[in-house]
């Protein structure tokens, strides 16, 4: 079936770094994709939206210059997050729409950030 | 007020035993609604999709009441295999594509 995948599964950073997350649909093309965050014991909290080929949607609080999201192929989603600091350090979840086939969310497995 | 909001637990229950979760949402032009479970460091997984008339798969039924804004989901006969959180989770759109999760509902099945 239609899977999502995430890379790196974890991430150690110093702060002030920037930490680059891949999201690719494997056997699907993928025009929205969506970005999560949770931390710990707390809901997943949707960060923002990625349109292929143009802007992502940032929800509001999100600020949208520290996290980058880049769009560029309808497989591939990439966030990157800028200067980060300790309390970035969350789990990050992708999620993409197999529009074509079932039309089920699939979740990446998750990437879990930690900033020193 | 939570938009999504989930006694988050944990129920302990024994092998065999049915379970039942509760959630409530806020917002009444919800519209598609569903049932996810996360195990431990993993990421979400859809259950199932949550119908006004209640649907059932398998020994899960999910119920929804629009008029209360509140959804249930039912284990019956569970399995050490069931033990994870389970999210509510709702969308404004049809779609369901932007969610809302809830904190969720840890369950542990034991023998």
């Amino acid at each position: 079936g239609a899977v999502v995948s995430q890379h790196p599964s974890r991430v150690i950073c110093k702060s002030g770094t920037s930490v680059k997350i891949e999201c690719r649909s494997l056997d699907f093309q993928a025009t929205t994709m969506f970005w999560y965050r949770q931390f710990p014991k707390q809901s997943l909290m949707l960060m923002a939206t990625s349109n292929e080929g143009s802007k992502a949607t940032y929800e509001q609080g999100v600020e949208k210059d520290k996290f980058l999201i880049n769009h560029a192929s309808l497989t591939l989603s990439t966030l990157t997050v800028t200067s980060a600091h300790p309390e970035d350090s969350s789990f990050y979840i992708c999620s993409a729409r197999d529009g074509g086939g079932t039309g089920e969310l699939f979740f990446g497995e998750g990437s879990r950030l930690t900033v020193l | 007020r939570k938009e999504v909001e989930q006694d988050p637990g944990p129920f302990n229950v024994p092998e065999g035993a049915t379970v039942a979760f509760n959630c409530t949402y806020s917002n009444s032009a919800s519209q598609s609604f569903f049932w996810y479970r996360q195990d431990c460091r993993k990421e979400p997984k859809l259950l199932m999709s949550v119908y006004s008339s209640g649907n059932e798969d398998g020994r899960f039924t999910a119920q929804l009441n629009r008029a209360s804004q509140y959804i249930s989901l039912l284990i019956r006969d569970s399995k050490l295999s069931d033990s994870a959180t389970y999210l509510c989770v709702v969308s404004l759109t049809g779609g369901g594509n932007k969610l809302t999760f809830g904190t969720g509902t840890q369950l542990k099945v034991e023998l």
